[in-house]
């Protein structure tokens, strides 16, 4: 159980095209999912937390203008890179997790989206 | 503030035992993750512990010392594909947001 869907695995595309990435939980209702960005060899940076039926909560520093978050349902929330630009270009992945009244509920990875960006 | 530490690299050998450290800095604690992750995928989730000694589950353990603010993964047996990074990872606040250590790239030599 607990498994999590995560489309395109791959995207190359020209400067200025905007991207979306969709992010879906299979078999759990999630209100609330994670996204993430990872450069080579780096960690794992939260970008935003997606919450179902309201706005996105944005980490410092991450342009809500640019990443734009819907979390419409409870199984989906998607990402949309307006206007990518090469430094955009990165490996974008999404989590979620079992709602759960307590912290034990690990998050739960899609298998990430490689964009470039050329 | 709130800082995880843990080792940049380890190398270990093929059939051998590897322990990676972990040490956190929190506000609050509510238990410390620790996640698997293979070059170029994203990280599997590995052990949760909350409460203080070693927890086991195969060939990986996890041992958690609260009042030390340290946990450390154990792994036994190591496999070839047991290459990868080890992430801990603690959550933030109320909204599950998790904080993350750098990761451990763990290199297995035959």
């Amino acid at each position: 159980g607990a498994v999590v869907s995560q489309h395109p695995s791959w995207v190359i595309c020209k400067s200025g095209t905007s991207v979306k990435i969709e992010c879906r939980s299979l078999d759990f209702q999630a209100t609330t999912m994670f996204w993430y960005r990872q450069f080579p060899k780096q960690s794992l940076m939260l970008m935003a937390t997606s919450n179902e039926g309201s706005k996105a909560t944005y980490e410092q520093g991450v342009e809500k203008d640019k990443f734009l978050i819907n979390h419409a349902s409870l199984t989906l929330s998607t990402l949309t890179v307006t206007s990518a630009h090469p430094e955009d270009s990165s490996f974008y992945i999404c989590s979620a997790r079992v709602p759960a009244d307590h912290s034990n509920q690990p998050q739960h990875f899609g298998d990430g989206t490689r964009l470039s960006i050329l | 503030g709130q800082n995880i530490d843990q080792p940049t690299e380890m190398t270990a050998t093929e059939g051998a035992i590897v322990q990676i450290n972990c040490t956190y800095q929190t506000s609050g604690f509510n238990g410390l993750f620790w996640y698997q992750q293979h070059a170029g995928e994203a990280p599997t989730f590995l052990s949760y512990n909350v409460l203080d000694g070693l927890e086991e589950k195969g060939r990986f353990s996890s041992f958690l010392s609260r009042s030390k603010g340290y946990s450390y993964l154990l792994l036994k047996e190591l496999q070839m594909k047991d290459s990868a990074s080890y992430l801990c990872a603690v959550p933030r606040d109320s909204n599950y947001q998790l904080i993350w250590g750098a990761g451990t790239k763990l290199i297995i030599k035959p």
